[in-house]
């Protein structure tokens, strides 16, 4: 299958201060990157949806100012937690999809986002 | 509303075969992926049905029955190595994937 990174892995910051994830698809052009939140044992919850160039479709209840979200290439979408509190400590994963809509959608290794 | 009802736990003795159903509701229908999640891990991919019937992938089989709204992932010859969550995600008119909590498979010598 297609690869997707993601950097950092694990990441731990201070409450207040603001962290960046970034996704990267290796080997193919991903038209639309999703970003997840995963709590333990609970299932993926879709955060937003994003198309490259244009603005992030976040779902209900997702703050777009707190997790800004830009796709500005057909390879790269970055998330960003601004402010962030430990609530927001949690399992965030990207996946991506090719130029169809019925693609597969194939997931980065995760980023998991300690906040003390 | 959508929805998907899978078993939250099932277990199976390695080398045996399990099958692992779901059954959902969406508003409107493109396919249906089944993905594996390994504790700790994210989702990777095993297979997707978007017509009717048996799609064969090595040891992993998937089943579609669009007129029952009914799917089926098939594991043959489990090894230890399949513990581990089974997502079965159908895809919305909107092309979005609806996620359950998936079922969680315990593989036990």
């Amino acid at each position: 299958g297609a690869v997707v990174s993601q950097h950092p892995s694990r990441v731990i910051c201070k409450s207040g201060t603001s962290v960046k994830i970034e996704c990267r698809s290796l080997d193919f052009q991903a038209t639309t990157m999703f970003w997840y939140r995963q709590f333990p044992k609970k299932s993926l919850m879709l955060m937003a949806t994003s198309n490259e160039g244009s603005k992030a479709t976040y779902e209900q209840g997702v703050e777009k100012d707190k997790f800004l979200i830009n796709h500005a290439s057909l390879t790269l979408s970055t998330l960003t937690v601004t402010s962030a509190h430990p609530e927001d400590s949690s399992f965030y994963i990207c996946s991506a999809r090719g130029t169809g809509a019925q693609e597969t959608q194939y997931f980065g290794p995760g980023t998991r986002l300690l906040v003390l | 509303g959508q929805n998907i009802d899978q078993p939250t736990e099932m277990t199976a003795t390695e080398g045996a075969i399990v099958q692992i159903n779901c059954t959902y509701q969406t508003s409107g229908f493109n396919g249906l992926f089944w993905y594996q999640q390994h504790a700790g891990e994210a989702p990777t991919f095993l297979s997707y049905n978007v017509l009717d019937g048996l799609e064969e992938k090595g040891r992993f089989s998937s089943f579609l029955s669009r007129s029952k709204g009914y799917s089926y992932l098939l594991l043959k010859e489990l090894q230890m190595k399949d513990s581990a969550s089974y997502l079965c995600a159908p895809m919305d008119s909107n092309y979005q994937l609806i996620w359950g909590a998936g079922t969680k498979l315990i593989i036990k010598p």
